[in-house]
């Protein structure tokens, strides 16, 4: 597609639920990105996606969290047994390849955990 | 450790004033340096990038950014400010070699006032 589109835009959950965000990167585009932004924080990369290699999963804060990426497109971030804590907004990111930063990102899904 | 900081939480200038943003980074290695944009509900976009040569770097919607390595510094400058220029703005830095995440600041947010 001509950007990176993310679903749902908004999501309110019960904490205790499981949660699946969906980052669909731009057509080519061989890396992606999902980074969290809290309120009044910076972002904080979660997991990287390049081509077929293992992805980088160094920056999930916990085992509740998980991502995968089929066949090397679209991808689904994956949140069980929701807490508070994890009220973000959820952006996601695309780019060309390996060492290439021209990320472009998505507008991102805004999760609050009631 | 790699960390970005925006001194400045949030700023407010007047519309055709001059605008200066700062960016203070630690980082092991020279880096890549980023400004990104973000409006209220919209993913980040990017302004302008520093990987190597003229440490002077122009990016879009005029702004410009000044990497000086003996500060650790990537300040982003306007030379007038725009009311559409209203936004937070997030300097990031990332590996040249080895890591493929971004590490971002906490951002600035800007306030134009007519």
């Amino acid at each position: 597609g001509a950007g990176v589109s993310q679903s749902p835009s908004n999501k309110v959950t019960e904490k205790g639920k499981d949660v699946e965000l969906r980052c669909d990167p731009i057509s080519g585009h061989t890396a992606l990105y999902w980074y969290r932004q809290s309120l009044g924080q910076g972002l904080e990369f979660l997991i990287y996606f390049q081509g077929n290699s293992a992805p980088d999963k160094s920056g999930l804060p916990s085992d509740r969290f998980s991502a995968e990426r089929t066949g090397g497109s679209v991808s689904t971030l994956t949140i069980q047994r929701t807490q508070q804590e994890d009220s973000a907004v959820y952006l996601c990111a695309s780019s060309p390849g390996r060492q290439n930063y021209g990320y472009t990102f998505g507008s991102g899904t805004r999760l609050t955990v009631v | 450790a790699q960390s970005v900081t925006q001194p400045d939480i949030h700023i407010t200038v007047s519309e055709g004033a001059s605008l200066e943003l700062r960016c203070n980074y630690s980082y092991g290695a020279t880096p890549y340096l980023f400004w990104y944009v973000q409006s209220p509900g919209q993913g980040l976009q990017l302004l302008l990038k520093y990987f190597s040569g003229d440490t002077l770097v122009q990016g879009i919607k005029g702004f410009e950014a000044e990497f000086k390595r003996s500060q650790s510094s990537f300040n982003l400058r306007k030379p007038s400010v725009h009311w559409s220029d209203a936004a937070e703005y997030f300097c990031a830095v990332g590996a040249q070699t080895g890591a493929n995440n971004l590490f971002f600041g906490t951002g600035t947010r800007l306030t134009v006032i007519p």
